[in-house]
């Protein structure tokens, strides 16, 4: 049983350009939530997918967007990096909408110079 | 800006010891606190969670204490062994609209020594 998949695992930009991350969600999972870790912090939510809607959104800026398709996978995509982009991006996926059965994947190391 | 305060940043503990690490937070309305374990290179992984009813739960070596009244709650490492060696996150879930969010705490790199 797959868990959750997230490419690519290392990422390296350039400051002002834009970057676009991917997440398959577990098997039987039908909803996607996305966290940024900076180093050595705890990860912070950005926004949720669910019926490939955005349905909750933390306190990041419209830089950062998403989409989930019918699949259930969805992108993070990130405009005009900043070098305080860089940190682990982190998917996590879920049956329904609460946090309570979350699986995270491994995360997108993404560095921006 | 709700928060969850996490202590200690790091634990060094010998093979065999206890390792407590707690965690307070301040809005009222979380209702629910699972914790995390977080090896380099991977993503966070659920050890244990817990529900504000209830004051204690065990899972095998791993235990939440939970004072609701304080708003904190510690999760203690019976019989540490060098493979808990990971970085430990407490996290709370807000109720109603914001269930899909977890806040986490900043995390404490927990070191067993042999």
């Amino acid at each position: 049983d797959a868990g959750v998949t997230q490419s690519p695992t290392h990422l390296i930009k350039t400051r002002g350009q834009q970057v676009t991350l991917r997440c398959s969600p577990k098997s039987g999972h039908d909803t996607v939530s996305w966290y940024q870790q900076a180093l050595g912090q705890g990860p912070q939510f950005i926004f949720q997918y669910y019926e490939e809607e955005e349905r909750q959104r933390g306190n990041f800026p419209d830089r950062f967007s998403g989409h989930q398709f019918p699949n259930y996978s969805s992108e993070l995509n990130v405009n005009a990096l900043l070098l305080g982009d860089s940190a682990l991006y982190l998917c996590a996926s879920s049956l329904g909408q609460g946090a309570r059965g979350y699986t995270f994947g491994s995360g997108t190391r993404l560095t921006v110079v | 800006q709700q928060q969850v305060k996490q202590s200690p940043q790091s634990l060094i503990v010998q093979k065999g010891g206890i390792s407590i690490i707690n965690c307070a937070y301040e809005n009222t309305a979380f209702d629910y606190f699972p914790w995390y374990q977080q090896f380099p290179g991977k993503g966070p992984a659920l050890l244990i969670a817990i529900r504000p009813d209830v004051s204690e739960k065990k899972e095998g070596r791993f235990t939440i204490s939970f004072n609701k009244s304080a708003k904190q709650f510690s999760l203690h490492i019976m019989d540490s062994q060098p493979g808990d060696s990971a970085t430990y996150f407490c996290a709370a879930r807000g109720s109603g609209g914001s269930q899909g969010n977890l806040i986490f705490g900043k995390g404490t790199k927990l070191s067993v020594k042999p």
